[in-house]
């Protein structure tokens, strides 16, 4: 069964420069989320998207932003990167509130040198 | 307020003896609660989920959980554990928006041979 797919599994940076990460979500689910889980930290909510706005926010920076597009898939984009920005970057989807069936991508992992 | 509450970060047990992880949350409406997994360097893997009905849960892995509305709990048990299932293991409660999830602090279970 097709699961949530996000691109690039692994992504190096350096200071200062951009990033943008991928998510595709289970065919016809029409919500995303986006969590950042910091090395041996729970999950810290970002921002999530329902039918292509955005449903809630959460602690995501300034220099972060993100959208999702017709297709339901969204792109996480991070200007200015920061050592602490180093991190596994997880999308999850859901169909609408069904949040009871929630399923999380494998993460993306982004080391900022 | 919602929250979730994992009342052991470091759990270490024997192979073989039994385990439980305890979960407390908070919240003012219905929920639904989950416990996910995190094998050293992958993503989130659901192992179960409290939906509504029965009270005991059983999810993948031999695991199971009982949710107590009560006592606000929803510890996950295992009767008897493998070096396998040493791992990170979150609790999880959707909002009442269904527009983010909120998670514990994680606890770290070591199984030791």
């Amino acid at each position: 069964a097709a699961g949530v797919i996000q691109s690039p599994r692994h992504l190096i940076k350096e200071k200062r420069e951009t990033a943008t990460l991928k998510c595709y979500p289970i065919p016809r689910h029409d919500t995303v989320y986006w969590y950042q889980q910091g090395p041996g930290q729970d999950p810290q909510f970002l921002i999530s998207f329902y039918e292509k706005m955005q449903s809630d926010k959460g602690s995501i920076p300034d220099r972060f932003s993100a959208q999702q597009f017709s297709d339901y898939h969204s792109e996480l984009n991070m200007s200015s990167l920061e050592l602490g920005d180093s991190a596994l970057y997880f999308c999850a989807s859901s169909l609408g509130t069904e949040n009871e069936k929630l399923f999380f991508g494998s993460g993306t992992q982004l080391s900022v040198l | 307020a919602q929250s979730v509450t994992q009342l052991d970060s470091q759990v270490p047990v024997f192979e073989e003896a039994p385990v439980e992880l305890r979960c407390n949350y908070s919240s003012s409406v219905s929920v639904y609660l989950f416990w996910y997994v995190q094998y050293p360097n992958q993503g989130l893997q659901l192992l179960l989920k409290y939906l509504s009905g029965s009270t005991l849960v059983k999810g993948i892995n031999g695991f199971e959980a009982e949710f107590n509305k009560s006592q606000t709990s929803f510890h996950l048990r295992k009767p008897s554990v493998h070096i396998s299932d040493t791992a990170e293991y979150f609790c999880v409660l959707p909002s009442n928006t269904g527009n983010q999830f909120y998670f514990g602090t994680g606890t770290s279970l070591t199984v030791i041979p």
